[in-house]
């Protein structure tokens, strides 16, 4: 079936700096691609969809500049979360719809990134 | 208002029992998708059943049925025969709008824990 990989699935970063995390459907075309952010214990939250070939779209809330999204192809997402601080901890998921898609057929999810600022 | 409402934060139930999660939606779409997924402890959210807003059957996949009442808005998840990996985080959600572009909308999730 259909599957998402995203990479990586751990990192400790120090507060200050960079941080990509990638997010490719590898065998099918995803022009869709969200990004979530979940708290422990807490729902997905979405913080914005990724269009192949132009800007995100970001929701209320979500920083723009500071959670910088690039869909380059039809099969890669990347989501850099740039000047990291602590409270940028979390876990973060990505999700492909299929460029075909039907209305019976779910999302397609990366197994996250657990991120650590320190 | 939430357009997907848990209400149970946590059920427990013994194994090889059954036991029904709740989730209730609002939408004003005639055409929309329900959802349910599987979040264990290490993260990763597995798909579990769907229901599309015209089927007239309720969804069934294998151990897992939903429990589809239109009238009512409600989509609860009925797990049978519990098993200890059945314990995580569960999530109802629900798809909007045009198939090919949108996201879900997630409910807070219910945490089960099955004990032995």
């Amino acid at each position: 079936g259909a599957v998402v990989s995203q990479h990586p699935s751990r990192v400790i970063c120090k507060s200050g700096t960079s941080v990509k995390i990638e997010c490719r459907s590898l065998d099918f075309q995803a022009t869709t691609m969200f990004w979530y952010r979940q708290f422990p214990k807490q729902s997905l939250m979405l913080m914005a969809t990724s269009n192949e070939g132009s800007k995100a779209t970001y929701e209320q809330g979500v920083e723009k500049d500071k959670f910088l999204i690039n869909h380059a192809s039809l099969t890669l997402s990347t989501l850099t979360v740039t000047s990291a601080h602590p409270e940028d901890s979390s876990f973060y998921i990505c999700s492909a719809i299929e460029a075909r898609t039907s209305g019976g057929s779910p999302l397609h999810f990366g197994n996250g990134t657990r991120l650590t600022v320190t | 208002a939430q357009k997907i409402t848990q209400t149970q934060p946590g059920m427990f139930v013994q194994e090889k029992e059954a036991v029904t999660l709740d989730c209730t939606y609002d939408t004003s779409d005639q055409s929309y998708g329900l959802f349910w997924y599987k979040q264990p402890s290490s993260g990763e959210m597995i798909f579990l059943i769907y229901q599309g807003s015209y089927d007239e059957q309720n969804a069934t996949e294998g151990r897992y049925s939903l429990n589809f009442q239109k009238a009512r808005k409600s989509a609860n998840l009925v797990i049978s025969a519990s098993q200890l990996g059945d314990s995580a985080m569960y999530f109802c959600a629900m798809r909007e709008g045009p198939w090919g572009y949108s996201t879900l909308t997630f409910g807070k999730g219910t945490m089960l824990l099955v004990s032995p």
